[in-house]
């Protein structure tokens, strides 16, 4: 069975410095992973994704996430966090070989930025 | 023009009652899903349709009733409402040819019962 596990429920960081949240997954084939955003009361966006290829992925709003295989992780970085940037963060996992395309989300990680 | 629209945004409601919300996608997608974020934030699949066929089928009471009526739409009615049915509702969709795995969802259905 896939899973996803986000290890920081919440994280503080002042506003112009770097971040990074982290992603564990457990799947059987080659995953398809993705980082979600969600901004207070709105639907879930997504920053960036990784299916294959380059291990280091860009996404909008600054954010990069690199995939290690052998740590089964995706996390997430950011060099320097706008206070914008405060919102909740779901990293998941899928694959092509999932009943049909089903996603399995981490429990999310909230992110605090101090002026 | 948003791509993934539900309404309503907010239902309040006594336990026992029954609703229904109602999600539209623009994006010319052919598979739809609805989610459930509990008060902690976790986000879990309920169902899925692709092309007005149910794919997923979560552990979900069956006082909750998907229905596609066209691949642009997906509606949940929840029947007998329970209080800890309160909760927020996503919509979303997604390719299914060539699955990429990205999902656009609404803004969410906010559900409370009383």
């Amino acid at each position: 069975a896939q899973s996803v596990t986000q290890p920081d429920i919440h994280i503080t960081v002042s506003e112009g410095a770097s971040l990074e949240l982290r992603c564990n997954y457990s799947y059987g084939a080659t995953p398809y992973l993705f980082w979600y955003v969600q901004s207070p009361g709105q639907g879930l966006q997504l920053l960036l994704k990784y299916f294959s290829g380059d291990t280091l992925v860009q996404g909008i709003k600054g954010f990069e996430a690199e995939f290690k295989r052998s740590q089964s992780s995706f996390n997430l970085r950011k060099p320097s966090v706008h206070w914008s940037d405060a919102a909740e963060y779901f990293c998941a996992v899928g694959g092509k070989d999932t009943n049909a395309g089903k996603s399995t989300f981490g429990d999310g990680t909230t992110l605090t930025v101090k002026p | 023009d948003t791509a993934v629209s539900q309404t309503p945004k907010y239902l309040v409601t006594q336990m026992g009652n029954d609703k229904s919300i109602k999600c539209e996608q623009n994006l010319g997608h052919d598979t739809m899903y609805w989610y459930k974020q509990d008060s902690k934030k976790f986000l879990k699949i309920m169902f899925s349709y692709n092309n007005k066929e149910l794919i997923i089928n979560e552990t979900v009471p069956n006082r909750f009733s998907p229905k596609s009526p066209d691949k642009a739409h997906l509606n949940l009615h929840i029947n007998s409402l329970e209080l800890g049915d309160s909760a927020v509702y996503f919509c979303a969709s997604s390719r299914s040819g060539g699955w990429t795995g990205e999902l656009f969802f609404g803004e969410g259905s906010r559900l409370t019962v009383l």
